[in-house]
């Protein structure tokens, strides 16, 4: 059984970079063909996609956050790692990691919520 | 990558079946086989539901059918009951500026 939880902060403040950790159990992110989203959900609003990536480390991005966003893997840890930079209040979401089955996504963790306040 | 646009809400009674738009453009919905959709219940993560337009993952009960037409997508919910009361989302590959998904603006399926 693959599982996906995400880890992180509860709280930021503006302008701090907020770290999330997502370690999956049941398969390896080595495995060939593993790819690896992070999608965000703010309360009450839609899901919004913010970055991939591969089991050759392949990184893909939100070209709307690009230049905040970074994604990492530590295989021996079996986690993916999401940094985004100069956090605002209107990052305030649920982050969900989700493992992908070719270009959908088809296991999620069960979200961290993330608030950004002073 | 502007979201997709789906209806705010549909509804339906039990039994009856609905079906949901998702309308995008050449550059993600109508340019390629890879549009999938979620249901999701409160506070609760997003479920896979459909994925490659039409194909539904195992467990997952055939009274939910996508297909697309162009640049919209739709799926279907036949024989509604009362468990399918959730916001739906659906999402598409796009690579117009950059490889990347988009997902639809949500639709709220309410059980009358």
């Amino acid at each position: 059984q693959v599982t996906l939880k995400e880890s992180g902060p509860a709280l930021v403040k503006p302008t701090q970079t907020l770290t999330l950790t997502c370690t999956f159990s049941g398969i390896s992110l080595s495995t060939n063909a593993m790819r690896a989203s992070w999608v965000r959900q703010p309360p009450g609003k839609a899901l919004e996609w913010l970055a991939r990536i591969d089991w050759n480390d392949d990184k893909f991005y939100s070209s709307s956050l690009k230049t905040r966003l970074s994604v990492s893997k530590d295989t021996s840890k079996n986690q993916v790692v999401l940094t985004m930079t100069n956090m605002d209040p209107v990052d305030t979401a649920t982050y969900y990691c989700a493992r992908h089955l070719v270009n959908a996504f088809d296991i999620w963790g069960q979200g961290t919520m993330v608030t950004v306040s002073s | 990558q502007s979201a997709l646009t789906q209806p705010a809400s549909v509804s339906g009674s039990p039994g009856q079946s609905i079906t949901i738009s998702c309308t995008g453009t050449s550059s993600d919905v109508g340019g390629y086989k890879y549009v999938s959709w979620y249901q999701q219940h409160p506070g609760k993560a997003p479920k896979l539901l459909i994925y490659e337009v039409g194909t539904r993952p195992s467990g997952i009960s055939n009274r939910f059918s996508g297909s697309k037409s162009g640049n919209t997508a739709s799926l279907t919910i036949s024989g509604l009951q009362a468990e399918d009361e959730a916001d739906y989302y659906c999402s598409s590959y796009t690579a117009s500026s950059t490889l990347g998904y988009v997902f639809g603006t949500g639709t709220k399926v309410t059980v009358l």
